[in-house]
């Protein structure tokens, strides 16, 4: 059972367009919930993170927005790059938990036209 | 900045071979983990550890083994590679606890199995 399911899995957005990846959950315990780049190439890298407590989080042009009672998440990308061309993924996970696993979304493929 | 290397970027390798992919971090984490990442399936999790001599199966532990001695070396076992192993295989870690919920991801080790 896929504990957490993203869409699109690719994504063509234009040069200053909105990008928005969307992510639900099923598990109400999760309590961190991540999102992360990856370049070809390399590994995936952290990019900006949020705990339930807020519905929002802004980090320059990068924003989650979260939804606790639909149990979704979504990244926006304002004022979409060339260089913001990249894999996400969206995760989940229980920051009590010793074992510290997260749990993938299947990514989305990002490409932004200049 | 924290450090995970792979041992190698690139491997080929031929059916039945015994294969050993090794991971190390610099920065003394608990947790590591080995995934493997496929279009279109993103990253799965294979194994991971939460301490040296613990570890922990993940969603697709099938064909593979893992050996964790030392806290900073975290080592993925084919143990007869088969084609469909065939993947990227990325390692990494993060320390034990509340405020160290962050992933760090090594570059990944390309794997073809003939």
């Amino acid at each position: 059972q896929q504990q957490v399911k993203q869409s699109p899995q690719s994504l063509i957005v234009q040069k200053g367009g909105i990008s928005i990846i969307n992510c639900a959950y099923e598990n109400t315990a999760f309590d961190y919930f991540p999102w992360y780049q990856q370049f070809p190439g390399k590994g995936p890298a952290l990019l900006i993170a949020i705990r339930p407590d807020v519905s929002e989080k802004k980090e320059g042009r990068f924003t989650i927005s979260f939804n606790k009672s639909a149990k979704q998440f979504s990244l926006h990308i304002m004022d979409s790059q060339p260089g913001d061309s990249a894999t996400y993924f969206c995760a989940a996970g229980n920051r009590g938990s010793t074992l510290g696993r997260l749990y993938f979304g299947r990514g989305t493929q990002l490409t932004v036209w200049p | 900045d924290v450090k995970v290397t792979q041992s190698s970027r690139y491997l080929v390798k031929r059916t039945g071979e015994k294969v050993f992919l090794e991971c190390v971090q610099d920065m003394d984490h608990e947790n590591m983990f080995w995934y493997r990442q496929d279009p279109g399936l993103g990253l799965r999790l294979i194994y991971f550890s939460y301490d040296v001599k613990m570890k922990e199966k993940g969603d697709i532990p099938e064909g593979y083994s893992v050996s964790r001695e030392k806290k900073e070396r975290f080592s993925l076992i084919l143990e007869s590679a088969s084609t469909n192993q065939t993947s990227m295989y990325l390692c990494a870690s993060r320390g034990a606890g509340l405020g160290t919920e962050t992933q760090y991801f090594g570059p990944g080790t390309r794997l073809l199995v003939l």
